[in-house]
Formats: structure tokens, sequence, C-alpha cells
């Protein structure tokens, strides 16, 4: 069965810095593209950044520079290195697999909260 | 950057009814056009890939067209657990987009 499930969420300040995780079961992360997508509260889905199977990155103008995309292969498992976290950054964060095409995400994670405050 | 224009932001129906949910790419983006459902506190689905093209397990009431720049998702006989948001989003390039969701309640 295909998991994902997020952690790594929570409240934190202004310009700090906060990893998200995301653990896959059920299929190798390396092999699909992996996104996160993130949603505002009471908001939209806007796309935040992709890992390709070979290894490319890419991100969203409003998080490129401070955000970092990576995988661990040996525990299956995506990241989301957030740094100089704004308030506008305030959102869920899902996790989403695509494995057909890129920006085709047929599988979605439950998501984690993250708060940007003071 | 492409948008995607996605018409209306709400609708109200009956159950039963034929609902039609329209989304515009700011320019042409062939049939790299999927559709989501997501439901309060959960996840966003995977209901059509695409434009056209039914996800595995998806009810077949629900229907897309379109390819370019113009798009329509179609539920026919709107059924109580088809009440969600949906939203739109081309793959066609990067940076992936989305529409901003069409919220679907019961009239």
């Amino acid at each position: 069965e295909v998991q994902l499930v997020e952690s790594g969420g929570g409240l934190i300040q202004p310009g700090g810095s906060l990893r998200l995780s995301c653990a896959a079961s059920g299929f190798t992360v390396s092999s699909n593209y992996m996104s996160w997508v993130r949603q505002a509260p009471g908001r939209g889905l806007e796309w935040v950044s992709v890992i390709y199977s070979g290894g490319s990155t890419y991100y969203a103008d409003s998080v490129k520079g401070r955000f970092i995309i990576s995988r661990d292969n040996s525990k299956n498992t995506l990241y989301l290195q957030m740094n100089s976290l704004r308030a506008e950054d305030t959102a869920v964060y899902y996790c989403a697999r695509a494995h057909y095409y890129a920006g085709l995400f047929d599988f979605w994670g439950q998501g984690t909260l993250v708060t940007v405050s003071s | 950057d492409i948008q995607m224009t996605q018409s209306p932001s709400s609708l109200s129906a009956s159950l039963g009814d034929r609902v039609t949910i329209t989304c515009q790419a700011s320019q042409d983006i062939s049939n790299y056009l999927n559709w989501y459902q997501q439901k309060p506190g959960k996840a966003p689905k995977l209901l059509m890939y695409d434009a056209s093209n039914l996800e595995t397990g998806v009810p077949s009431r629900f229907s897309g067209s379109g390819s370019g720049t113009d798009f329509t998702f179609t539920i026919n006989s709107l059924q109580p657990e088809d009440i969600a948001t949906y939203y739109c989003q081309q793959y066609d390039n990067l940076p992936y987009s989305f529409g901003q969701g069409t919220k679907l309640e019961i009239k």
C-alpha cells in the first residue's frame, strides 16, 4: 500500500528554519518525481518544489534561495529544508508523488502545518 | 508563468444535477491538465489527468474535456460525497500551477 507521512511542522518565528520530512512506503522515492505543495489557511494550492528521479531540483520563485528539497534513498524519505521563514510561508505542506510525469501528482500525504509567527 | 483561471469560484447545486467547472490557461498547455478533489481537512485527490482521462477507481460520473487553453470538468448526477473543492492544475511548464478552486455545495 502506498503511504506518504509528513512530519516536522510546527510553530516557528520569522527568520527561523524548519525541516519537513515525508516518509514513503509502498514505493521507492528515488524512482519517482516528488514534489512539495502547500496550502495557506483558507487558500488554494501552490506548488513549491520538485525533485526528479535523476536528482534535478526546481523551485517556485517564492521560495527559491530559501528552501531546499532533498531525499535520503536509504530511508526512502523526502525532505524540505525551509530557511529564512516568513509569515507568508504559513501553510499546510503536502508531499506528493508523481509516478508518470513530474507534474502529475497521483498520491498525496496528509500534510503537516507550518505556522510562522512571533 | 502560466496562470490558471477557474470558474466559478463557488457553486451550489442539487443532488442529481449536472455540474460543470471551467478552467482557462493563460497559454497553450496542450492536454497537460489535471483535476483534483479536496474535501475539508483532507489532502487533494487526483480525479482526472491529461484533461480527459479518469484516474483508476474514480466514478464514471466524472468527466473532462478540452485542450489548448480551455478545459471543462463535469460531474453527472451530483452525489452527496462529491461535496468538495475542485482544482485544475497545469503541468505543461514549470512552475506547475493550480486554479484558485471551485467550492461545490449542496443547494
